[in-house]
């Protein structure tokens, strides 16, 4: 079955535009996360959704945000863009029950200039 | 709070020889802990879990783990590596609350393989 795609595979913005990324996860999974790669930070959570809903959320300022479609696809958004920024970003979706291990997608990388 | 370290930032070792990477957790409650792979440019590859039972769990591509809770460790091992297994590795604790969660990253060790 396809794994979790993330489009667009790279994206280049200006300084204090915005950014919508998309995420689509493996069929039948219902909970879908993102995450922010970076060289100093290091991988880190940006949230979480199920069902539509945001159940759980990182340390990250409100210019970050996202949301969940019924058909469990998400897309997160980053408003007035700054250099930091830039980063990879990954989605990731798992199935619910005892199985909490998360699918990732091959990332978007956001290179802020 | 919660945190995952991983001690060696880079490693190098040669090809046939054999590897262990290092993981050390901090975690209240009974871990899930996880080995996911990423090469250059890409998104993370899951090696193998650990939920409970067996504390040596077997994953993809000869690696295992060995969950030692009296330690707080989940070092990953390999026999033999290969030039294809270069690439940068993460151990990760599943935080989880109820139904919802997200992982918790250590910094990641860097695999370099000489011929």
């Amino acid at each position: 079955k396809a794994g979790v795609t993330q489009t667009p595979r790279y994206l280049i913005k200006t300084r204090g535009q915005q950014v919508t990324l998309s995420c689509s996860p493996i069929s039948g999974h219902r909970s879908v996360s993102w995450y922010q790669q970076t060289p100093g930070q290091g991988l880190q959570f940006l949230f979480e959704y199920f069902s539509e809903t945001q159940r759980n959320k990182g340390n990250f300022p409100g210019r970050f945000s996202g949301r969940q479609f019924s058909n469990s696809r998400s897309e997160m958004n980053v408003s007035t863009l700054e250099l930091g920024d830039s980063a990879l970003y990954l989605c990731a979706s798992r199935t619910q029950g005892a199985d909490y291990g998360y699918t990732f997608g091959s990332g978007t990388r956001l290179t802020v200039v | 709070a919660q945190s995952v370290t991983q001690p060696d930032i880079h490693i190098t070792v040669s090809e046939g020889a054999s590897l262990e990477l290092r993981c050390n957790y901090s975690y209240g409650a009974t871990p899930y802990l996880f080995w996911y792979v990423q090469s250059p440019g890409q998104g993370l590859q899951l090696l193998l879990k650990y939920f409970s039972g067996d504390t040596l769990v077997q994953g993809i591509k000869g690696f295992e783990a060995e969950f030692k809770r009296s330690q707080s460790s989940f070092n990953l091992r390999k026999p033999s590596v290969h030039w294809s297994d270069a690439a940068e590795y993460f151990c990760a604790v599943g935080a989880y609350g109820g139904s919802q969660g997200n992982l918790i990253f250590g910094k990641g060790t860097k695999l370099s393989v000489k011929p």
